[in-house]
C-alpha cells in the first residue's frame, strides 16, 4: 500500500500562470475528494470524483479551478489565471465504495501553492 | 447547514500527561458520524478516531478516547499518556448519514504541543 500521492508537493508561481497538480490515490479506491487548506484552518471541500464522474463540485470553486479523473484513477486539478488569494494546501483523499468503518478517507501530503 | 467548532487554537501538555481537546458541532440530523484527525508537521493527514451517532459507547482507540455527548453535540478527544509523537494539529470533523458523497465538514483545528 503505496498511500495517496500527490505531485508537485510545493509550487510557487506568479499571478495570473496556470497551475496543475496531481493526484494518485490509493489503487483500489474509486472515491476521490479535493480540498484546500488555508493556514489556521481546516480543509475546505472542493470537489469529489466517484470514477471518472465529478459528483459534486463546491460552490467555492470559481470557474478558474477544473478537477478531472479521466479514467477513474489519477485525477489532476487545475487553476487558471492563479490570484494570490489561491495560495493554499491543495489536499486530495481517497476511499474504497464501502460503507462502515472503510468510510475513512485517507490523505495525501497535499501541494503548497504559492502565488506571488 | 452543519458547522463544527474548535474553541481552543492552542494547546499544550507534559508528556506523559493526560489532555483533552473540544469539539461542538450543530447539527439538526440524527444520523451522523465525528471524526478526529491529526495533522503532523508537514505530514498528512490520518484518522485517530471515528465515532457513529447512533451508538451510546464512546470510542477509543489505544491510548485515545472520546467523550460523545449527544444531547450536548459535544465530541471531546482525550489523549492520555502524551507522547512527543503526538504533536500536530487535531481536527474534528462530521459527516451526515444522508450524504451519499461522504462528505466532511470540519473545525478549524487545535495545535497540541508536547512539553518535554
Amino acid at each position: 500500500d503505496t498511500g495517496v500521492s500527490q505531485d508537485p508537493r510545493h509550487k510557487i508561481t506568479k499571478r495570473g500562470q496556470n497551475v496543475t497538480f496531481r493526484c494518485d490515490p490509493i489503487s483500489e479506491h474509486n472515491r476521490l475528494y479535493w480540498y484546500r487548506q488555508t493556514l489556521g484552518q481546516g480543509p475546505e471541500f472542493l470537489t469529489y470524483f466517484q470514477n471518472e464522474a465529478q459528483l459534486e463540485k463546491s460552490r467555492l470553486l470559481s470557474d478558474r479551478f477544473s478537477a478531472e479523473r479521466p479514467k477513474g484513477s489519477f485525477s489532476t486539478l487545475e487553476i487558471q489565471r492563479t490570484e494570490q488569494g489561491d495560495s493554499a494546501m491543495y489536499l486530495c483523499a481517497s476511499r474504497p465504495d464501502q460503507s462502515g468503518y472503510t468510510d475513512t478517507q485517507y490523505f495525501g501530503p497535499g501541494t503548497r501553492l504559492t502565488v506571488l | 447547514a452543519q458547522t463544527v467548532t474548535q474553541s481552543q487554537p492552542e494547546m499544550s501538555v507534559q508528556e506523559a500527561e493526560t489532555v483533552t481537546l473540544s469539539c461542538t458541532y450543530d447539527t439538526s440530523e440524527s444520523d451522523y458520524y465525528l471524526f478526529w484527525y491529526k495533522q503532523p508537521p508537514s505530514r498528512q493527514m490520518i484518522l485517530v478516531i471515528r465515532q457513529e451517532a447512533y451508538k451510546q459507547q464512546n470510542a477509543t482507540e489505544n491510548r485515545f478516547s472520546v467523550n460523545f455527548q449527544k444531547a450536548a453535540k459535544s465530541f471531546s478527544l482525550k489523549i492520555s499518556d502524551s507522547q512527543l509523537g503526538d504533536a500536530a494539529m487535531y481536527f474534528c470533523a462530521y459527516r451526515s448519514g444522508s450524504d451519499s458523497n461522504y462528505q466532511l465538514i470540519w473545525g478549524a483545528g487545535t495545535k497540541l504541543i508536547i512539553k518535554p
